[in-house]
């Protein structure tokens, strides 16, 4: 178990409304990703942190954003949910050599309606 | 761009079987190569990787070589169980873009029964 928590696990919500969605890790790993999952396409980057407050983008970064002001929460925002934002969510650290994530957490199922 | 091609599943086994899961890739430059092990309702686990030409990952029986003249690295193992019914995803790093930067094939579900 490499001590990453994801909340929610699920969450429904209408399209126009914020939401956050919250990643711990219970290690001082510098490394941390916000994914998405989706069905035909596999898991694609959002965000990446590599430390306090230094975030870069993804693949996919448009309508989200993060913030990582304590090395263990690394938040992903939707300023305003769409239903393609509709998907699993997964966080991953990368916890050794190479910086590449080596575990994930266990996902976050959002709808968004 | 970079890219990860897996064989389309679903692959069904019985017990003991030999399995083959075939993934290629194409990338510039020397990227890194990775398998990742799905089991349902959790995330992804690292299952090995290979960081340069004719190394081979291997890990819970599981092996893989990178194999820079056919771009494959092949997932295999010589004889299933049960617990390894799982999505399986290769996966590269960019090498321009930094190791943070992995590109996932779409993921190949196995199902291996007693």
């Amino acid at each position: 178990d490499a001590g990453i928590t994801q909340s929610p696990r699920h969450k429904v919500t209408e399209t126009g409304t914020p939401v956050t969605l919250r990643c711990h890790q219970t290690e001082n790993h510098r490394y941390m990703y916000w994914y998405r999952q989706d069905p035909g396409h596999g898991l694609r980057l959002i965000h990446y942190s590599y430390g306090v407050k230094d975030t870069d983008k993804g693949e996919v970064s448009d309508g989200y954003s993060v913030s990582r002001s304590k090395t263990e929460d690394f938040l992903l925002t939707l300023e305003s949910a769409t239903s393609s934002q509709t998907s699993v969510y997964f966080c991953a650290i990368s916890t050794g050599q190479g910086r590449q994530p080596q575990h994930f957490g266990d996902g976050t199922r959002l709808s968004i309606l | 761009g970079n890219s990860v091609t897996q064989m389309e599943g679903p692959v069904t086994l019985s017990e003991e079987a030999f399995l083959t899961i075939n993934c290629t890739y194409t990338a510039t430059g020397y990227p890194s190569l990775f398998w990742y092990v799905q089991y349902p309702g959790e995330g992804l686990q690292l299952l090995l990787k290979a960081t340069k030409a004719d190394d081979k990952g291997s890990n819970k029986g599981f092996e893989a070589t990178y194999r820079k003249e056919t771009t494959s690295f092949h997932l295999e193992k010589g004889s299933v169980q049960v617990s390894d019914s799982a999505v399986y995803f290769c996966a590269l790093s960019d090498p321009q873009g930094g190791s943070e930067k992995l590109v996932f094939g779409k993921g190949t579900k196995l199902t291996v029964n007693p």
